[in-house]
C-alpha cells in the first residue's frame, strides 16, 4: 500500500522569506502522481501543484516550486517570498494515474507566516 | 473551471436521526466520487468511493450501514448518515475526478465540504 508522511507538523516563516515544506512517499509503482493541496481556514482544498512520476524536471507555478527526488522518493515544496494568504494546512498526496484511483494524503503540516 | 458543490454546508441534527449530504458536479460527469472525513487540524480519512450505477467502495473500518452512499446519476452522489450520534460530528468533504484532456489525465476537485453537528 502507498504511504505519505509528512514530519513537519507545523511551520512558521516570516512574510517575504522562504520555507520548505518536507514529503515522503512509498510506493512500488512507477507511473504516479504527486500532489501539494492547500487546505486554508475555509476548508476548501485547493491544488498548489502537481508533479508527474516520469517528469524528471521539477514543476514550478508562480512562487511555488518543488524538489521531486523520485529515487529517495522525497517530495518538497519550496514556498518563495511567502505571503499572509499562504498560511493554511498544506497536504502532500500520492495517486497512481488511471481514472478512479484515490488520493493518499499525508497527516499535513500547519504553516504560520508571520508579519 | 470545474466546481463541485456540496449540500448543506452546516447541518446540525439530534442524536438518533438521519442526515443526507449531496455532492454535485456541476459542470462535468464523474463516474466515480470520493468521501473523505476529516477532524480538525487533521488530514483527510477517505471513507469511501461512490461509483456511479454500483455499489460503493468503503475503506477499512467504515461501517457500510451507517455510512449510506448512493451514486444516483452521473453528476449526483449522496452520503447518508444513518442514526447518528455525537461522535459522527465531524468535517465531510467529496471529491470528483475531472478528464484533463491536454495532460492526458485526470484532477480531482473537492466540494466545499459539509460540518455535521450531532447533538
Amino acid at each position: 500500500a502507498q504511504t505519505v508522511t509528512q514530519s513537519q507538523p507545523e511551520m512558521s516563516v516570516q512574510e517575504a522569506e522562504t520555507v520548505t515544506l518536507s514529503c515522503t512517499y512509498d510506493t512500488s509503482e512507477s507511473d504516479y502522481y504527486l500532489f501539494w493541496y492547500k487546505q486554508p481556514p475555509s476548508r476548501q482544498m485547493i491544488l498548489v501543484i502537481r508533479q508527474e512520476a516520469y517528469k524528471q524536471q521539477n514543476a514550478t507555478e508562480n512562487r511555488f516550486s518543488v524538489n521531486f527526488q523520485k529515487a529517495a522518493k522525497s517530495f518538497s515544496l519550496k514556498i518563495s517570498d511567502s505571503q499572509l494568504g499562504d498560511a493554511a494546512m498544506y497536504f502532500c498526496a500520492y495517486r497512481r494515474r488511471e481514472y478512479g484511483n484515490k488520493l493518499v494524503f499525508g497527516a499535513g503540516t500547519i504553516l504560520r507566516v508571520k508579519s | 473551471g470545474a466546481v463541485v458543490s456540496q449540500h448543506p454546508s452546516r447541518v446540525i441534527c439530534k442524536s438518533g436521526t438521519s442526515v443526507k449530504i449531496e455532492c454535485r458536479s456541476l459542470d462535468f460527469q464523474a463516474t466515480t466520487m470520493f468521501w473523505y472525513r476529516q477532524f480538525p487540524k487533521k488530514s483527510l480519512m477517505l471513507m469511501a468511493t461512490s461509483n456511479e450505477g454500483s455499489k460503493a467502495t468503503y475503506e477499512q473500518g467504515v461501517e457500510k450501514d451507517k455510512f449510506l452512499i448512493n451514486h444516483a446519476s452521473l453528476t449526483l452522489s449522496t452520503l447518508t448518515v444513518t442514526s447518528a450520534h455525537p461522535e459522527d460530528s465531524s468535517f465531510y468533504i467529496c471529491s470528483a475526478p475531472r478528464a484533463d484532456l491536454a495532460a492526458f489525465s485526470y484532477e480531482q476537485y473537492f466540494g466545499p465540504g459539509t460540518r455535521l453537528t450531532v447533538t
